[in-house]
């Protein structure tokens, strides 16, 4: 099994660019979440999906976007890329909603945003 | 809303030495613990966790414990190895939420 895959690895974007953040994973897990992590500031909740054709909002929604619309793949959009989008970001999926099922990470996506 | 605190930021040991790692919480709801560590160029990863309900727990040179009545909980590597090298993340998790510390980068020297 691959787990969950990340594509691309790294990205430069130009402010007001847009872009695709591909996840998907092969675990058949329905819980999927977008992370970002940004240095000394650990990792904050961008979006999750509880399975396909569900989404919701996590702590750091603003300027992104996502759908769910197979088990396997939760893409992440940013409509017009913002400095204060560079970041690491990493998708992540668990077997359970329950609290204390582990999450399985990508490899996460660099984006750097000038 | 939880707000987890991790600390030290940076840690060095030298190998063979232990390593400690200790977060709070605020979140009294929070009953589930796990540790992530992540190396360069990864995703994190689940190394142990621990529920409420228990004081310690050990897996070969790795072990946590939690404290509840002070809010804290603490990561314990022992005979450190240049592969324990790794940014190391706590967690707290109510029910409904996972809160992240914001990490803690263990450096192994020879």
């Amino acid at each position: 099994n691959a787990g969950v895959t990340q594509t691309p690895k790294f990205r430069i974007l130009k402010i007001g660019q847009s872009m695709t953040l591909q996840c998907t994973q092969d675990m058949n897990h329905n819980y999927m979440y977008w992370y970002r992590q940004d240095p000394g500031m650990g990792l904050k909740l961008i979006y999750y999906s509880v399975g396909a054709g569900i989404t919701d909002k996590g702590e750091v929604p603003n300027g992104y976007n996502v759908s769910r619309s197979t088990t396997e793949d939760f893409p992440l959009r940013l409509e017009l890329a913002a400095p204060s989008q560079t970041s690491v970001y990493f998708c992540a999926s668990r077997e359970r909603q329950a609290y204390n099922s582990p999450l399985h990470f990508g490899n996460g996506t660099r984006l750097t945003v000038t | 809303g939880e707000n987890v605190e991790q600390h030290p930021s940076t840690l060095s040991v030298q190998e063979g030495d232990s390593a400690v790692i200790k977060c709070t919480y605020s979140d009294s709801a929070s009953n589930y613990f796990p540790w992530y560590k992540q190396e360069l160029g990864k995703g994190p990863q689940l190394i142990i966790d621990i529920r409420s309900n228990v004081g310690e727990k050990k897996d070969q040179r790795i072990a946590v414990t939690l404290n509840k009545t002070a809010k804290h909980f603490s990561l314990h590597i022992t005979e450190t190895q240049p592969e324990d090298s790794a940014v190391y993340f706590c967690a707290a998790s109510t029910l409904r939420k996972l809160t992240f510390g914001t990490g803690t980068r263990l450096q192994v020297t020879l």
